[in-house]
């Protein structure tokens, strides 16, 4: 079974749009941590947010915020106020005790903003 | 600083050649990681080290080896390389600490090398 389900191959939104990009887990581990990742067409890997499964509020970053639902095991990125520069890739990585707390990688959303 | 560094940043092998990406980081960092990635689709770890002295197998690790040469430096090679190895390698590396009694270890990356073989 997949561990990280990223269901958006690609996406188009209109500048200064707020975006939801969907991950969803699966893992038993009570403890373990979300991570996503921005990719831009120059390829380098640029850490955005980070939630663990013990804190108690959604993690938020600027622009970026995370809406983390444990009970439906999902952490969506919410990215508001959308800008041409966050076209890019966007990938959750998922770090738990039974991976050797390895990043376990989703497959990535493609993400086009239209100006 | 300048965070992760890898050299080089692209390179062209013939099929049973062999080389080193070398990979340096200036975070104090702990761990360090190789993944590799192919075109549309996420990383997959090939090695990875939890601190210097140790390395440990990833999901895709035949084909490869690695050092963890000291504290900053992590190199892979690639001892005959294949056509299926063609891809672009990014090294990382991460801290560990905790945060609300979870594990934390955020890995930042360096800007990957595009290798390919013929």
């Amino acid at each position: 079974a997949q561990k990280i389900t990223q269901t958006q191959p690609g996406m188009f939104v209109q500048e200064k749009e707020a975006v939801t990009l969907d991950c969803t887990y699966d893992t038993s581990d009570p403890s373990y941590g979300l991570f996503w990742y921005k990719q831009p067409s120059s390829g380098e890997m640029i850490f955005l947010i980070y939630q663990g499964s013990y804190d108690q509020q959604n993690a938020t970053e600027g622009r970026y915020s995370l809406n983390f639902q444990k009970a439906r095991k999902s952490a969506n990125l919410v990215i508001s106020a959308s800008q041409l520069g966050d076209s890019a890739m966007y990938f959750c990585a998922m770090r738990e005790r039974d991976s050797n707390y390895q990043l376990i990688w989703g497959a990535g959303t493609k993400l086009i903003i239209k100006p | 600083n300048a965070g992760v560094t890898q050299t080089p940043k692209f390179q062209v092998l013939k099929t049973g050649q062999s080389m080193t990406l070398q990979c340096a980081q200036d975070m104090n960092h702990n761990s360090m990681y190789w993944y590799r990635q192919d075109p549309g689709m996420g990383l997959r770890l090939i090695y990875y080290s939890a601190s210097e002295g140790t390395t440990d197998k990833g999901e895709v690790p035949n084909g490869y080896n690695v050092s963890r040469l000291n504290k900053r430096e992590f190199s892979l090679r690639l001892e005959s390389a294949a056509p299926s190895q063609t891809s672009v390698y990014f090294c990382a590396s991460s801290r560990t600490g905790t945060s609300g009694g979870a594990r934390t270890d955020t890995q930042y990356f360096g800007p990957g090398t595009r290798l390919t073989v013929l």
